[in-house]
């Protein structure tokens, strides 16, 4: 998983809190992606992006913003933490459709 | 979007192959297919992707259909590293995003 790094790895929140969670590439690439994934499930894409200042929903948007100013990096908001948002969180990249797309090793949140 | 259909677990034994097979009735003609793999809680690995014809790389080889309603992972000679879960996944078209869309894949468990 070169080349995607999502920071921070690990954080509790308390509910109502809000954090950013970063996620940057540095390999050119145009498509940045965010995912959830809940124990025993699949991912699920919650915003995604196919290029600098542009930024979509997924299938589970609610509850989170977005915005890709830089094309190096995606950031992914909780403005106000629900215990519901539990989750490990996956970032990704991939410079077209027709290739590969490349995974971060995710970021582990919970909130209590 | 396109959805897939796999087994929810296989088993293979140490050495053999191991195929691993995957339903997408409703992929559309520019619409690819790919397969990633994932170990634990790691981000998830890719493996292969193909749009029409059969693919081999140095993990594995995926075939697929001439109607495109369904392919196969294969695994030719499984490891006990291989246990994993697999994804396979119709990815959307550059209108709308090139989004990786995961169902709940196929859990691979390989014996000794």
């Amino acid at each position: 998983n070169a080349g995607v790094t999502q920071t921070p790895k690990f954080r509790v929140l308390k509910t109502g809190q809000s954090m950013t969670l970063l996620c940057a590439q540095d390999m050119n690439h145009e498509y940045m992606y965010w995912y959830r994934q809940d124990p025993g499930m699949g991912l699920r894409l919650i915003h995604y992006s196919v290029g600098e200042g542009t930024t979509a929903k997924g299938e589970v948007p609610d509850g989170y913003n977005v915005s890709r100013l830089k094309k190096q990096n995606f950031l992914l908001g909780l403005e106000s933490a629900a215990p519901s948002q539990t989750s490990v969180y996956f970032c990704a990249s991939t410079p077209s459709m027709n290739t590969e797309a490349f995974f971060g090793q995710g970021t582990r949140l919970t909130v209590v | 979007d396109a959805k897939t259909t796999q087994p929810t677990s296989m088993d293979c034994a140490e050495g053999r192959a191991a195929n691993l097979p995957c339903n997408h009735s409703t992929i559309s003609g520019n619409e690819y297919v790919y397969w990633y793999r994932q170990i634990h809680s790691q981000g998830p690995q890719y493996i292969i992707h193909g749009l029409k014809n059969n693919e081999t790389n140095e993990m594995a080889s995926l075939i697929i259909t001439e109607d495109r309603k369904s392919s196969t992972l294969i695994l030719p000679h499984a490891t006990l590293r291989d246990t994993a879960v697999y994804y396979c996944i119709v990815r959307v078209a550059h209108n709308q995003g090139g989004k990786l869309i995961f169902g709940q894949g196929t859990e691979l468990s390989v014996k000794p």
